[in-house]
């Protein structure tokens, strides 16, 4: 079965800085799909981020990007120029493709003005 | 806004009684997806479907149960409730096609068992 380990339950940075949230997985596959959600205070699932196994390069979106290390089984969320609206959970996600969402138990992350 | 419809937003029941939610997915997405977001269980998967026909099966109670209609909205049935059935009950879609890989999600039905 499948795992994915967040190992930072809270977390809170200065409004402006730069912030790293953790996500280790465990399977034994290689093609796979990791994904960053964040939910706010809305209680809402937003997609925040997608990596693909079988690509080399780390996915970026706007302020947010990854450190995807597959021989490690790490995938790194960087939040650039923290913003007051980042403060939500976030959670990291691993999937087959067209299957399931198995998630980390997350990390609560809030900006500081 | 993600385009996965949920109804209703919130709903508190009494202990043994039954209820229904509704889901609709985005526009042609083909997978819906049933995930239940309680304290202690953090965010589980219950049951997915695929144009129809159930795909995949979680952690899934027996007192609950789902289908998706030939619209592709989705129902899931939970019933002879209990108070540890509370939690928010998240539907989503993905993007069309057998070989997607992106779930977008509704906001979620809170579900309160008094």
């Amino acid at each position: 079965a499948q795992t994915v380990t967040q190992s930072q339950p809270e977390m809170s940075v200065q409004e402006a800085e730069t912030v790293t949230l953790s996500c280790t997985y465990d399977t034994s596959e290689s093609n796979y799909y990791l994904f960053w959600y964040k939910q706010p205070p809305s209680r809402q699932m937003i997609l925040v981020i997608r990596q693909e196994a079988y690509k080399q390069q780390n996915a970026t979106e706007n302020r947010f990007s990854v450190n995807f290390q597959k021989a490690a089984k790490s995938f790194s969320l960087k939040i650039s120029d923290s913003q007051l609206g980042d403060t939500a959970m976030y959670f990291c996600a691993f999937s087959f493709g067209n299957e399931k969402l198995t998630f980390g138990t997350g990390t609560r992350l809030t900006i500081i003005p | 806004d993600s385009g996965v419809t949920q109804t209703p937003k919130h709903l508190i029941t009494a202990t043994g009684q039954r209820v229904t939610l509704r889901c609709s997915p985005r526009s042609g997405d083909l997978s819906v997806y049933w995930y239940q977001q309680s304290l202690d269980q953090g965010l589980q998967f219950l049951i997915q479907y695929y144009n129809g026909e159930e795909r995949a099966k979680g952690n899934i109670l027996e007192r609950f149960s789902a289908q998706q209609f030939p619209d592709l909205h989705s129902e899931l049935n939970l019933s002879s409730l209990e108070l540890g059935d509370s939690a928010l009950y998240f539907c989503a879609s993905s993007v069309r096609g057998e070989f997607s890989y992106e779930q977008y999600f509704g906001p979620g039905t809170r579900l309160t068992v008094t």
